[in-house]
């Protein structure tokens, strides 16, 4: 595709069920990141792949989190018993080769609410 | 641990001045990168500008361009001949090992 595809765009959950955040990134890249975006705040880091290795999960908050990218390509955050504070845009990023001085292309993001 | 300080929440500029947007961080690592994103109000960040750490000479990308004061570890932005469409938040951040930590921003309005 022509850019990272996030799904889905909103997603409304109540308290303590579980939701699935799709990216879709650009093809061929190797490199695919999620991002937690409080309103107001910048992004905070998650978690990163390079291809279908998880190379760095320091930053998910709590062991409800999860992200898996199987095949290399798509990946899924999943977070389970959601809790309000999970609200938040979910952003996605990929980029060509891994780190460093190549540029992330990032996703429109997937904005959860938690009632 | 990295942080990244963005001291203005909010500026404004008349279209086509130059407007500077300031970003401090601390670090111990010696190899890093800096960026420099622009958040338009559709959402999807994109961006701005790059700079690697060990590069002495300042990034410049048309009419964005950076100050990079690597003992000071400062990063500001300029943006020359302000636009319109230059409207939108902007995030300085920090990259190393793959893992990317980004200020809170400042938001930028353009105005006619």
């Amino acid at each position: 595709g022509a850019g990272v595809s996030q799904s889905p765009r909103y997603k409304v959950a109540k308290r303590g069920q579980d939701v699935a955040l799709r990216c879709d990134p650009i093809s061929g890249h190797v490199s695919l990141f999620w991002y937690q975006q409080a309103l107001g705040q910048g992004p905070e880091f998650l978690t990163y792949f390079q291809n279908e290795a998880q190379l760095d999960k320091s930053g998910l908050p709590s062991d409800r989190f999860f992200a898996e990218r199987p095949e290399g390509s798509v990946s899924t955050l999943k977070i389970q018993r959601t809790q309000q504070e999970d609200s938040a845009v979910y952003l996605c990023a990929s980029s060509i080769l891994d780190g460093g001085i190549q540029p992330q292309h990032f996703g429109d993001g997937t904005r959860l609410s938690i009632l | 641990a990295q942080t990244v300080t963005q001291s203005q929440p909010e500026m404004s500029v008349q279209e086509a001045e130059t407007v500077t947007l300031s970003c401090t961080y601390d670090t111990s690592e010696s190899n890093y990168y800096l960026f420099w994103y622009k958040q338009p109000p559709s959402r999807q960040m994109i961006l701005v500008i790059r700079q690697e750490a060990y590069k002495q000479q300042n990034a410049t990308e048309n009419r964005f361009s950076v100050n990079f004061q690597k003992a000071a570890k400062s990063f500001s932005l300029k943006i020359s001949d302000s636009q319109l469409g230059d409207t939108a938040m902007y995030f300085c951040a920090f990259m190393t090992a793959g893992k990317s930590t980004f200020g809170d921003g400042t938001t930028l309005t353009v105005k006619p």
